[in-house]
């Protein structure tokens, strides 16, 4: 089983500044298996990002993703006041089929 | 508009069974994997089962193989959750989810969660 380890577990930021959250997977995982989702108080989680790097539809240019093999970062270039969240790293293995890792909270200093 | 609906959440017994439902619409149901996906309060995501478009294949996550089965009937655009002998710590949000597993993988359409609550 691959597990995935997100860092930090919490990240306090003034709206404005760049936000860099790391998932760490304890085996190589492909880039087209690595996905980021957001997710709000009391929201189901919304997909960010596919494939290591592609935006999902409608996601601002603010977001990236980058990484390969068992280092993946999720960029916030300029965190806006929406973005203030849990985000979540997730791989498609085999068994179990589909990991998280334990989040990331982007909190407001 | 692409919609998950979820229902069938609530208050039940340790040892207790649930069904939830999933209602499907906007998109071509029968073409997609589907999963179950909870979380409990106050924790992060937990994927629980899947199922193949035609229903032919299904995964668990080992704590639930044995009590929980997933189904589906795409004539009805719905999928389902069996959910038998519960125990305290399946009390979550359950929510349904569509999985994407062309050349990436990832699940691109929640539902907004229903709440499973096992307690006496």
């Amino acid at each position: 089983e691959i597990v995935l380890t997100q860092s930090p577990g919490t990240l306090s930021l003034s709206p404005g500044e760049r936000a860099t959250l790391s998932c760490r997977a304890s085996q190589s995982v492909s880039s087209s298996y690595l996905a980021w989702y957001q997710q709000k108080p009391g929201q189901a989680p919304r997909l960010l990002i596919y494939g290591a790097s592609s935006r999902a539809t409608g996601i601002p240019d603010r977001f990236s993703g980058s990484g390969s093999g068992t280092d993946f970062t999720l960029t916030i270039s300029r965190l806006e006041p929406e973005d203030f969240a849990v985000y979540y790293c997730q791989q498609y293995g085999s068994s179990p089929q589909w990991t998280f890792g334990q989040g990331t909270k982007v909190e407001i200093k | 508009e692409v919609q998950l609906v979820e229902s069938g959440g609530g208050l039940v017994q340790p040892g207790g069974s649930l069904r939830l439902s999933c209602a499907a619409s906007g998109f071509t149901f029968s073409s997609y994997w589907m999963s179950w996906v909870r979380q409990a309060p106050g924790k992060g995501l937990e994927w629980v089962a899947n199922i193949k478009q035609d229903g032919s294949e299904k995964y668990y996550v080992d704590s639930v193989k044995g009590r929980f089965t997933i189904s589906r009937d795409n004539a009805k655009n719905s999928l389902y959750l069996q959910m038998n002998s519960l125990r305290a710590e399946d009390t979550a949000v359950y929510y349904c989810a569509r999985d994407s597993v062309y050349y990436y993988y990832y699940m691109d359409v929640w539902g907004k969660g229903t709440t499973v609550t096992v307690s006496s």
